[in-house]
């Protein structure tokens, strides 16, 4: 079966540019996760949606930042007006149930540089 | 949300040898992850061990756990060059979130 899958893999934009990027978990995983890796870095947290729930967006950095996810599945980070701090990867992770074992189902990411 | 802290940040070792990290923590867990990721990308799931658990195998890999010294380790045995790779700890408190540290960067030398 397909893994998580994320696009672009690679993101190229100008300073003050607005960018999506788009994950595609698993199939019947109901909790989706964003989080940022800067070089050398360990993950940071951004965002978790669970099913129909209220996200948790307490990890977006600044309202610069934003995510939604239509119909339960596909999710799309989105950064406006970005910055070169943003350079990163950006990666999804999904789930079967926040109640589970907490394993993560990885995609990945999207390289993100910001000229 | 606590992060864990691996150690060492980097380790080099020849092929056939163990590797051992260690990762540490400062507040209660429901459980701890180890996880791999090659090239920057993408991160793997190796093992989950519970916090009423203290050591578990899977293939090369063992975890231990030690939550009176809120420390883990991740031993790797008889290590291959496809070993080499970063490996992160992932704490799971009760708020259903996944603390990662900075990682280890391990290379296997052939």
């Amino acid at each position: 079966g397909a893994g998580v899958s994320q696009s672009p893999s690679n993101k190229v934009t100008e300073k003050g540019k607005d960018v999506e990027l788009r994950c595609d978990p698993i199939s019947g995983h109901t909790a989706l996760y964003w989080y940022r890796q800067s070089l050398g870095q360990g993950l940071e947290f951004l965002i978790y949606f669970q099913g129909n729930s209220a996200p948790d967006k307490s990890g977006l950095p600044s309202d610069r930042f934003s995510a939604e996810r239509t119909g339960g599945s596909v999710s799309t980070l989105t950064i406006q007006r970005t910055q070169q701090e943003d350079s990163a990867v950006y990666l999804c992770a999904s789930s079967p149930d926040l109640a589970g074992a907490g394993e993560q189902f990885f995609g990945p990411g999207t390289r993100l540089t910001v000229l | 949300s606590q992060q864990g802290e691996e150690d060492p940040q980097a380790l080099s070792i020849q092929e056939g040898e163990n590797a051992t990290m260690n990762c540490s923590y400062k507040t209660s867990i429901n459980n701890l992850q180890w996880y791999r990721q090659n090239s920057g990308r993408g991160l793997v799931h190796l093992i989950l061990i519970r916090s009423n658990e203290r050591e578990k195998h899977s293939g090369r890999l063992r975890v231990t756990l030690d939550t009176s010294k809120k420390s883990s380790s991740l031993l790797i045995t008889a290590s291959r060059a496809a070993d080499t790779a970063s490996y992160f700890c992932a704490l799971r408190s009760n708020d259903y979130k996944l603390s990662f540290g900075a990682g280890t960067t391990v290379t296997v030398r052939a």
